[in-house]
């Protein structure tokens, strides 16, 4: 089984609270996970790249993957209206296709 | 600039018709990839190529045909197959070994 479960929302947050977004995975082979963010009518872009357990710091964003637990989050520092969109989590094992969370949509108020 | 480019942005087909989707990288990728995004819908896989003249079916191949001349081309045809055309398609081209894929800006379909 290869899929990745993904609360959909969507959340609604205050601008400058810390966002926590979440997915469960099955397939334990898969080794890279992604987080990508999509603003609406847009292409995914690439957020957070991770291979390893353990966390992943980039500016306001944090990747945490729990392989023990497969479990894979993604914290929102700070949060601003800019970072309302869909989150998407997905993961794989290299050069595969990317197994994707169905999104999370993200609202951050003002 | 390196990146993937997918066209039109919009394109409008009457029902019956076939209908190709462009998309074209130059990052020098090998594999690409074209999904198919629903609302409320994840991603899911159509075709995918992981070198030139190779491609497999995703998990959606029906009423869809790709082809893989060029490293840099990977287009997409929607037959009249396809029961329900509708939609928004992403492309994306992946870098060799790694878990990273990038994507296009997306084509978005509608079929009447």
């Amino acid at each position: 089984q290869k899929e990745v479960e993904q609360d959909p929302g969507p959340l609604s947050v205050p601008e400058g609270a810390i966002v926590s977004l979440n997915c469960t995975y099955s397939n334990s082979a898969f080794q890279y996970f992604m987080w990508y963010r999509q603003y609406s009518r847009k292409g995914p872009e690439l957020l957070m790249y991770t291979y390893s357990s353990g966390n992943k710091e980039d500016g306001r964003f944090t990747a945490q993957v729990d392989k023990s637990s497969k479990y894979i989050s993604l914290f929102i520092r700070d949060s601003q209206p800019s970072d309302s969109a869909t989150y998407l989590c997905a993961h794989n094992s290299g050069n595969t296709p990317l197994v994707f969370g169905k999104g999370t949509r993200l609202s951050v108020i003002a | 600039d390196g990146g993937i480019t997918q066209s039109p942005k919009y394109l409008f087909r009457k029902e019956g018709q076939n209908v190709t989707l462009s998309c074209e990288q130059n990052l020098n990728h090998d594999a690409m990839y074209w999904y198919r995004q629903d609302p409320g819908q994840g991603l899911r896989l159509i075709y995918y190529s992981q070198i030139v003249n190779d491609f497999q079916k995703g998990d959606i191949a029906e009423g869809y045909s790709v082809s893989r001349e060029k490293k840099e081309s990977f287009p997409l045809t929607v037959t009249s197959a396809q029961k329900n055309p509708t939609a928004f398609y992403l492309c994306a081209s992946s870098i060799p070994g790694s878990g990273e894929q990038y994507f296009g800006p997306g084509t978005r379909l509608t079929v009447t």
